[in-house]
Formats: C-alpha cells, structure tokens, sequence
C-alpha cells in the first residue's frame, strides 16, 4: 500500500531535550516535506526537499533541522525544542513528475507537545 | 504578502443541498489551486487539482473552478451526505516551485 508513515504519532517531551520525528515514503517521491498546523494559521511548510541531499527552507524553519541520506526518509530533528513547537506535525510526499508533480501525499501526523 | 483565504466559519447544510466553499488569494498568482479533504486527528487527503487555464474540473460529485479574475476558487459538493463532513483546505502553487501555500481550511458539517 502507498504511504507515508510517520512516527511516533504523539510525543510529549519536556523544553530542551532533542527530539527526532521519522518519515518514510514508499512511493519513490522526489519530493519531501515537513508541515505544522496550528488553529487558526493552517497548514505552514517547515522544510522540503526536492532530492536527495537537497533540502530548503519553507516558511517557519526555525528551531527545526532536517536531512535527506535517503531518498525515502526525511526526518524532521529538533535540537532544543520550545513549547512554541507544541502543533501537530505532517510529513508530505509528491512525485516531484509532472502535472501532478506537487500533490500532496501527508502522513497520519504527529502530536508534539513541548512542556 | 502572499495569502490564501478561507473561511473560518463551519459550513453548516442539510444532507442534499450543495456545499460551496470559497478560497480567495491575494498578492500573487498561482498556476495551480489544489482541494483537499481532513478529518479529525488524520492527514489532509488530496481531492482535485486545477491549472490556472482551467474554468473547471469534476471528479463525481465534486467541482472545482478557478477565477483569475475574482483571484478566487469555488469548490462544490453537490448532493451532499454526512460522510462529506470535513475540514476542507485549499492550497496553491507556481508551476516551477515547490512551495505550497495553504489556507486554514473550512469545516463543514452536512446534517442528514
């Protein structure tokens, strides 16, 4: 089945203490990337990648890293997480092929909270 | 800047009738607007995707329609059902960019 996973789904953690998201495509995607979504403000990209090693800043990449070794991984790493990072979070993947080049495949999704 | 609109308030219709949600932009013109669906504590699922040069695009009981002019995207549910109640997001793109600009999206609620 293509899909995108992504784990853990919920995360509570406390300010400071580094954290790692994972997430997996099946679909041989070209392209990756990490959102957050918060009431009120919609979905807002983090980061993306068009390949790999190829990674860049969408609109709210602070306090956020991400890497791209494989092309069906793209883990979203944060260093010193912040309770301003408390959202939930989705990892996308699209072909990166054509018309349908930039539609989006999402994850399930993961609850972060940041105490 | 660049902004995607929608309407925060829930759409509240009788199972049947047609749902209309709005997405309008500001500052900028994309070639692509995109539809998806969410659902509670899930990730939004991909609906329908139209190009700058289309008036509309159908997918069953689904419509979309893009006007360069009013800088605006309608997306319609006709007959609607319970099984329609979601959160319905917009988002648009250029051609050669990666970027994706969603709006907050439009819950909708079909009551039987």
């Amino acid at each position: 089945e293509a899909q995108v996973t992504q784990n853990p789904r919920y995360l509570i953690t406390v300010t400071g203490k580094k954290l790692t998201v994972t997430c997996s495509q099946n679909m041989n995607h070209e392209y990756m990337s990490w959102y957050r979504q918060d009431p009120g403000l919609g979905l807002r990209q983090i980061y993306y990648s068009m390949n790999v090693e190829v990674t860049d800043k969408g609109d709210v990449p602070e306090g956020y890293k991400v890497s791209r070794k494989e092309k069906r991984n793209f883990p979203l790493i944060l260093e010193s997480p912040s309770p301003n990072q408390t959202s939930l979070y989705f990892c996308a993947s699209s072909s990166g092929q054509g018309a349908a080049k930039n539609i989006q495949y999402f994850g399930a999704g993961t609850r972060l909270s940041v105490l | 800047s660049q902004k995607i609109e929608q309407n925060s308030e829930a759409l509240n219709i009788q199972e049947g009738k047609t749902a209309t949600l709005t997405c309008n932009y500001t500052n900028y013109s994309p070639a692509y607007l995109q539809w998806y669906r969410q659902d509670p504590g899930r990730g939004p699922v991909f609906l329908l995707l139209i190009r700058e040069n289309e008036k509309e695009k159908r997918k069953e009981r689904l419509k979309v329609t893009f006007d360069t002019t009013l800088k605006q995207s309608l997306f319609h549910i006709t007959a609607s059902q319970p099984a329609d109640s979601a959160t319905y997001l917009c988002a648009s793109h250029w051609d050669s960019s990666y970027k994706l600009i969603f709006g907050s999206g439009t819950r909708l609620l079909v009551r039987p």
